[in-house]
């Protein structure tokens, strides 16, 4: 079945620990992305990654790192999470111009 | 900077009529439209396109509507359904400016059975 799958779908830590979400694509898209979602906001882009080894910052990118070693898989890092990064995580991917993203089920990240 | 947004956050429609959901977009440069579907829990998930050569795209029960006049998008639903409860979004893509899709705030539309 083609997806996205992130892990942890849940996540509690305390400011300051290092985390790192996965997120891993089975359909060899070539373009991947990290989206926040916050009530009253649309999903806001954190990062993306066109191609392997290729990546940019999307509209918040700050506290946030990815890196992008091979096609499917982009891990987000959060170096040191701190409590405005409390929210709901989502990756996805996107097969070609003009085509819908396909997104995972989500990672709800608490920061204490 | 660019904006999407939805007219109503809310919506309560009984079960067998019919539902729209509203989009406004900013970015007369915008070229494809898509909406998403989310359920509690998950991610969200495609329902509909459209390009901005069409005015209009049927699926299963659902229909886009595009004026790229007023800058308008809209999802009907026909013959709403319980199922169909859930927060619906959309999202318009500047082709020309590379893979940034922008998002709308979205729509809860409850199904009244």
């Amino acid at each position: 079945e083609a997806q996205v799958t992130q892990n942890p779908r849940y996540l509690i830590t305390v400011t300051g620990k290092k985390l790192t979400v996965t997120c891993s694509q089975n359909m060899n898209h070539e373009y991947m992305s990290w989206y926040r979602q916050d009530p009253g906001l649309g999903l806001r882009q954190i990062y993306y990654s066109m191609n392997v080894e290729v990546t940019d910052k999307g509209d918040v990118p700050e506290g946030y790192k990815v890196s992008r070693k091979e096609k499917r898989n982009f891990p987000l890092i959060l170096e040191s999470p701190s409590p405005n990064q409390t929210s709901l995580y989502f990756c996805a991917s996107l097969g070609g111009y003009n085509s819908p993203l396909h997104f995972g089920n989500g990672t709800r990240l608490t920061v204490t | 900077g660019e904006s999407v947004g939805l007219h109503l956050p809310t919506l309560s429609v009984q079960e067998g009529d019919n539902s729209i959901i509203n989009c406004a977009y900013s970015n007369s440069a915008s070229d494809y439209f898509i909406w998403y579907k989310q359920e509690s829990g998950k991610g969200p998930q495609f329902i509909i396109d459209i390009r901005s050569n069409m005015d209009k795209r049927q699926g299963q029960r659902v229909t886009v509507l595009l004026n790229k006049t007023v800058k308008h998008l809209s999802l009907q639903i026909a013959a709403t359904q319980p199922g169909d409860s859930a927060v619906y979004f959309c999202a318009d893509l500047n082709g020309v400016a590379g893979n940034q899709f922008y998002f709308g705030t979205g729509t809860s539309l409850t199904v009244i059975p």
